[in-house]
């Protein structure tokens, strides 16, 4: 099973309005991350696990609160956002490290922010 | 910090080969890495060098020179479905760093 699930798909929110991004993956893989993603652009890292403990956070606003609960699930907390924060928000795990070079996505969650 | 460039758009014809580069600057240097994303979809990794030299995966190969700080992906055989954005990624000892990306758009 190479798959990283996420859910929702699409998810429209408000700004002053408190959701929650899931992700899983059952690869036994010991990284996992969150990617922001406009369009027409490049992912851009915002937050790594290594071995369910934060080791990167890409000075993310507070606004976006990751959590890691076990090996297979990350959440991101999502509170009080901003609509320029409306973006493809991607899931990705790798097996080890915290920059490997070989990562699996998730389908993403595509948020809006009105 | 890292820097990679790579051309915005390439376009070909089914049958052809296209070559994309890519060149990078930045300090810690482990290795590249190709990802393919089709619009609405997610980033696919289609390899990775950490070595000089050419690694090949069926229609897809991949090239690396760390001494010129450079590397190219070479798609043959185009399909309609190679249709999609390419972006290189560099990984440091840190992060794995993205390109702007390569819009390649094959035409019958």
């Amino acid at each position: 099973d190479t798959e990283v699930t996420q859910t929702p798909k699409h998810l429209v929110m408000g700004m002053t309005n408190k959701k929650s991004l899931k992700c899983e993956q059952h690869m036994g893989h010991r990284a996992m991350y969150w990617y922001k993603q406009k369009a027409k652009k490049p992912p851009e890292l915002m937050f790594v696990y290594s071995y369910e403990k934060l080791s990167i956070n890409e000075s993310v606003p507070s606004r976006f609160s990751p959590e890691c609960p076990n090996s297979s699930l990350l959440n991101l907390h999502l509170h009080a956002l901003q609509p320029e924060d409306s973006a493809l928000y991607l899931c990705a795990s790798s097996q080890r490290g915290t920059s490997e070079g070989e990562q699996y996505f998730g389908p993403g969650t595509r948020l809006t922010v009105t | 910090g890292q820097s990679l460039e790579q051309p915005s758009e390439v376009t070909a014809v089914e049958g052809a080969i296209v070559q994309i580069n890519c060149t990078y600057q930045t300090s810690g240097f482990y290795g590249l890495s190709w990802y393919q994303q089709h619009d609405g979809g997610a980033p696919t990794f289609l390899s990775y060098n950490a070595l000089d030299g050419l690694e090949e995966t069926g229609r897809f190969s991949s090239f690396l020179s760390r001494s010129d700080s450079y590397g190219y992906l070479l798609l043959q055989e185009l399909q309609m479905k190679d249709s999609a954005s390419y972006f290189c990624a560099v990984r440091d000892s840190y992060k794995l760093s993205f390109g702007a990306g390569t819009t390649v758009t094959v035409r019958a």
